[in-house]
Order: C-alpha cells, then structure tokens, then sequence
C-alpha cells in the first residue's frame, strides 16, 4: 500500500516564525503536491513538484516556499507564519504520467493542522 | 475551464437506508475520476478509481459509475452504516495539467443509528 507520511499531526507556532511541514511517500512516485483546506473553501493547491527540484505554483502559493532535494521526500516551508496562514494542511503524491494508468490516482497523508498564534 | 460540482452540500439518513452521491464536472475530457471519503481533521482516502472506459467500480458497499458524456459520476452506498459518515469528494484531472486533479467541494454525509 502507498504510504504518505506527514512530520506533525498538530503544530502551534508563533506569528513570524518560520516554519517547516515535511512530507515523505514510499512508492516512488514523481509528483507530490501541498493544499491546504479550509471550511468553505475546499481543497486549494498551494505547490506541486513533478521532480527532484522542480517545482510548480498552485492556485495559493504567496507566503509559502517548498523544497524537493530527495524524491521521496517533498517540504512546505513558511517563511514568516502569520494568522491567516492557521489551516489544515494536507499533503498528496501520485505516480505519474506514464506510472500506470492510474497515473494521477491521488494518495493523501494524515494532514497537519497549523495554528498560528 | 474544468469545474466540479457536488450535490447535495450535506446529506443525513437513516442507518440500513442506500443512498446516492453526485458529482458533476463541466470539461468531459477526462481520463479518469477518483472518489475520496474524509473524516473531520483527518487526511483523504481514496475509494474508488474509475477509468474512462470503464463505466463502474465497486468496492464493497460502494459502487461509482461515470457517465463522461453527460459530466457526471455517482457514488452509491448500499446499506449505510454510522460508520459511512464522513465527507465524500469526487476529483477529476486538470485540463491544463494531467498529473493534477480538481477537486468538488465535498458531500458531508451523516447516517444515523
């Protein structure tokens, strides 16, 4: 079974503090995508990266940063947190164009829910 | 652009009863669709896959049917159960991108004992 893990199930952080969201996938999977959800608004895609290295702007991206140095492994970094930056965030990996062809066949991990104070 | 609609917002029945979730989407074009349950401050989890050429999967209780040329997918569960209760939300994939999906905004269903 894929197996999407996420650093934190709960994080508390401080307004202006930097903060790093980690997640890693075992199946060997190309891409891997952060959203953050909210209640109202849905599912909203912050980053995707099709690659080591490569990365993609979602529909949300200001505010946020991400890192893809390993491939299993896929970072949201928060440069400066604010309030409003208080959600839950969820990340996703699938195989891929070409994988299988159930490429794009979403694979979620457990989600973490940031507060900002 | 591709949109996903899901109706109702909110849902509530009856333990035993069998029940219908719909999922519409606005661009037919589509490889495949993914239905996915939530549970409150939890991750998604994927149920059911259907491929285009397909035009149902089953998984248990569940049953997902895709009518591509009409935009629109069902969810069927038979027999609901309390533990049934959850968010169901549907996904297509992007017409700008294959590799990432659009998500509906979610059916909350609650099956009461």
């Amino acid at each position: 079974d894929v197996k999407v893990t996420q650093s934190s199930r709960y994080l508390v952080k401080r307004t202006g503090e930097k903060v790093f969201l980690e997640c890693v996938q075992d199946m060997d999977h190309e891409n891997m995508f952060w959203y953050r959800q909210d209640p109202g608004l849905g599912l909203r895609l912050i980053y995707f990266s099709y690659d080591v290295k490569m990365k993609e702007k979602g529909d949300i991206p200001e505010g946020y940063s991400v890192s893809r140095e390993k491939k299993e492994r896929f970072s949201l970094i928060l440069e400066s947190a604010s309030t409003n930056q208080t959600s839950m965030y969820l990340c996703a990996s699938n195989g891929g164009t070409g994988h299988t062809n159930s490429y794009n066949e979403q694979f979620f991990g457990p989600g973490t829910r940031l507060t900002v104070l | 652009k591709q949109e996903v609609t899901q109706i109702p917002a909110a849902l509530s029945v009856p333990e035993g009863e069998n029940l219908v979730l719909n999922c519409s989407f606005t661009d037919s074009a589509i490889y495949n669709l993914q239905w996915f349950r939530q549970d409150p401050g939890k991750g998604l989890t994927s149920l059911l896959l259907i491929q285009s050429s397909q035009r149902e999967q089953t998984s248990g209780r569940l049953n997902a049917s895709l009518d591509k040329s009409s935009g629109r997918s069902t969810l069927y569960i038979a027999a609901s159960q309390p533990g049934d209760s959850a968010t169901y939300l549907c996904a297509v994939p992007s017409e700008t991108s294959y590799d990432k999906v659009i998500f509906g905004p979610g059916t909350s269903l609650s099956v009461i004992p």
